[in-house]
């Protein structure tokens, strides 16, 4: 099946920070999802990008599936971005069945 | 829109017991629903498929026996997890997806089995 890796897997950022965090798959996909899990382990749905670019506020994410990557943006981030960040792709043919990845745990400080 | 409900968020019960859970779309049709697992600190890992009216796909290594699955309606599924043991205890997330590709996910069931 198709391996899904994220990048880097644990970030602290002091808040009104930026960073970027990478999601790589090993092939071609038909879905490919960014969610950010909240403590309480609710996740959220942030972008659906099989590819090409979206903005929503201060997220924005690319997806370049020729080289199978994904990038998810974060801008002045926030206390309330904390959490954990994942990915999840499926198979092109597979019916969304997602595989998540590895997941980036961010933690942002005052 | 595109919410989904699980319910119940939290329960414990007796090793031996079975424990259903159910997952709700609250304002869309499900055509698919997904059931997960997580343990703590680790990512999700797809347990099992169901569209309504058909039988669950379950993934490999997940025993059907032990995870019943039912999808009577487009907007309810159930997990069943029977004769529950200490290690079937795990956080269970259940996802939905309409006409298009995108997954909502429920809230979440923590299930502690002593």
């Amino acid at each position: 099946g198709i391996q899904v890796e994220q990048s880097p897997p644990d970030l602290i950022l002091q808040e009104g920070a930026n960073s970027t965090l990478r999601c790589n798959f090993s092939d071609s996909v038909n879905n490919l999802q960014w969610f950010h899990q909240n403590p309480w382990g609710q996740l959220i749905n942030l972008f659906y990008i099989p590819s090409g670019t979206k903005q929503n506020g201060r997220l924005s994410a690319t997806t370049v599936a020729t080289e199978r990557y994904s990038l998810l943006y974060i801008s002045s981030s926030q206390t309330t971005d904390s959490g954990v960040y994942f990915c999840a792709a499926a198979l092109t043919g597979t019916a969304s069945k997602l595989t998540f990845g590895t997941g980036t745990r961010l933690q942002v400080t005052l | 829109g595109a919410v989904v409900s699980q319910h119940p968020s939290w329960v414990i019960c007796k090793s031996g017991t079975s424990v259903k859970i159910e997952c709700r779309s609250l304002d869309f049709q499900a055509t698919t629903m997904f059931w997960y697992r997580q343990f703590p600190k680790q990512s999700l890992m797809l347990m099992a498929t169901s569209n309504e009216g058909s039988k669950a796909t379950y993934e490999q290594g997940v025993e059907k026996d032990k995870f019943l699955i039912n999808h009577a309606s487009l907007t309810l599924s159930t997990l069943t997890v029977t004769s529950a043991h200490p290690e079937d205890s795990s956080f269970y997330i259940c996802s939905a997806s309409g006409m298009q590709e995108t997954q909502y996910f429920g809230p979440g069931t923590r299930l502690l089995v002593l």
